[in-house]
């Protein structure tokens, strides 16, 4: 079992669409929690970055972090063709500078 | 303001050579990660340069070795390349000792490296 699982999709989803993306982990260490957002042909941005389990919202992304179900997901609302991307969903632990990244899900927002 | 700068953006070299990647981190950053990602896979930890010496190293063999120049730039070497090197190479940069400030880096675009 990976420690860091992530379904590769590719999903695909109209224009204006809610977008649900979802990683679950086996390490129970991870405290904090990151999507990152990579183009083709680039390198990972950084979206979102929680500590604590609960919701952290910026604009139209939600980042969601269960531990008792060590269960992260990233919600995109009104997905827009420009979120068309891959996204890595990565796990880190206290003191400890090895991040742990998920296989990555591909997205396509169709116009 | 630049960002992370990755040099080359290709590579292509034949197995058992060796090959010299370089970075310079986004400005302000003094500390400098390199990744391995494989085509459809995520990003894999190699090492972690802090101050000019190695902080942390991942789950790569010694034939992955890297330096930190006092400028902050860093080069990641790779000796006896095998086919199984071949992948995109990630430089990261972020600031100071904390690993969870390090986990909000700043990554190039990488290198891609093909082993033939």
């Amino acid at each position: 079992q990976k420690e860091v699982e992530q379904d590769p999709g590719p999903l695909s989803v109209p224009e204006g669409a809610i977008v649900s993306l979802n990683c679950t982990y086996s390490n129970s260490a991870f405290q904090y929690f990151m999507w990152y957002r990579q183009y083709s042909r680039k390198g990972p941005e950084l979206l979102m970055y929680t500590y604590s389990s609960g919701n952290k919202e910026d604009g139209r992304f939600t980042a969601q972090v269960d531990k008792s179900s060590k269960y992260i997901s990233l919600f995109i609302r009104d997905s827009q063709p420009s979120d068309s991307a891959t996204y890595l969903c990565a796990m880190g632990r206290y003191n400890n500078n090895d991040m742990r990244f998920g296989a990555g899900t591909r997205l396509t927002v169709k116009p | 303001d630049a960002g992370v700068t990755q040099s080359p953006t290709h590579l292509i070299k034949t197995r058992g050579q060796q090959v010299t990647l370089r970075c310079s981190p986004k400005s302000g950053h003094d500390t400098v990660s390199w990744y391995q990602q494989a085509l459809g896979q995520g990003p894999q930890f190699i090492f972690q340069y802090y101050e000019e010496e190695e902080r942390q190293r991942g789950n790569f063999p010694d034939r992955f070795s890297g330096h930190q120049f006092p400028n902050y730039s860093s080069e990641l070497n790779v000796n006896a390349l095998l086919l199984g090197d071949s992948a995109l190479y990630l430089c990261a940069s972020s600031w100071g000792r904390r690993a969870e400030v390090n986990y909000g880096y700043t990554f190039g675009s990488g290198t891609r490296l093909t082993v033939v």
